[in-house]
């Protein structure tokens, strides 16, 4: 069964302070993975996608690694600020789908405290 | 890149009743989505919106309880029929571009009372 699985499920840290968020996924075969932002009343928002050959891709303060073998992605976030408070959702996309199929994790709640 | 609107962006709605929420997107795209979630949950597909054509939903939504249309390349409408307290979600409408990016929009609050 294909399944995305994040953690953790919610997360607070001080602002300026440094964090990883996972995702392990069963998703087989994949085409990309994409870790997206969603604020509060907002809808999700595309931070970094990776391929199956890619092992890393940064978006400023943001850095997302992808280990393909273990079929684990983590999204780093580094020196964070009041605005990072929000949900972050993993998402995968099955290779050959023809509708264009995506599987969501349930996002890691991430709050920002001054 | 691809901007998405919706309206509302809220509603309080009786038993019964039913919505239409209205989606735009201010470029043209391949695909236009239907999602639903619930509190502290994952997206959940509802249904793929085939313009000129009708929807391909997933298991376990139906069309005449979610109707769609998709009149056009950039416009789609989701209806949320005879509605119960069980329909309360945010309701996302969501659009992929040529270049294979997925767009959300910002959501619909529904809430049936």
């Amino acid at each position: 069964k294909n399944q995305v699985e994040q953690s953790p499920q919610s997360l607070i840290i001080l602002e300026g302070k440094n964090c990883t968020l996972q995702c392990n996924y069963t998703v087989s075969p994949f085409s990309n993975l994409r870790w997206y932002k969603q604020d509060t009343g907002r809808g999700p928002v595309s931070l970094t996608i990776m391929t199956f050959s890619e092992n890393t891709k940064s978006n400023g303060r943001y850095t997302a690694t992808l280990d393909a073998d273990t079929k684990q992605s983590s999204l780093h976030i580094t020196a964070s600020q009041l605005s990072d408070s929000a949900s972050y959702i993993c998402v995968v996309r099955p290779r050959g789908s023809t509708l264009g199929r995506l599987y969501f994790g349930r996002g890691t709640q991430l709050t920002v405290w001054p | 890149s691809a901007v998405i609107s919706q309206k509302p962006s809220r509603d309080i709605c009786q038993r019964g009743t039913s919505l239409t929420i209205q989606c735009q997107v201010d470029s043209q795209v391949t695909m236009m989505f239907w999602y639903r979630q619930q509190p502290g949950q994952s997206l959940t597909l509802i249904a793929t919106a085939n313009q000129g054509s009708e929807a391909t939903y997933e298991s376990g939504f139906v069309i005449d309880k979610f109707p769609i249309s998709r009149p056009n390349l950039t416009f789609s409408t989701l209806t949320v029929s005879n509605m119960s307290p069980e329909d309360s979600s945010i309701y996302l409408c969501s659009a992929r571009d040529s270049t294979d990016t997925q767009y959300f929009g910002p959501g619909t609050r529904l809430t049936v009372l």
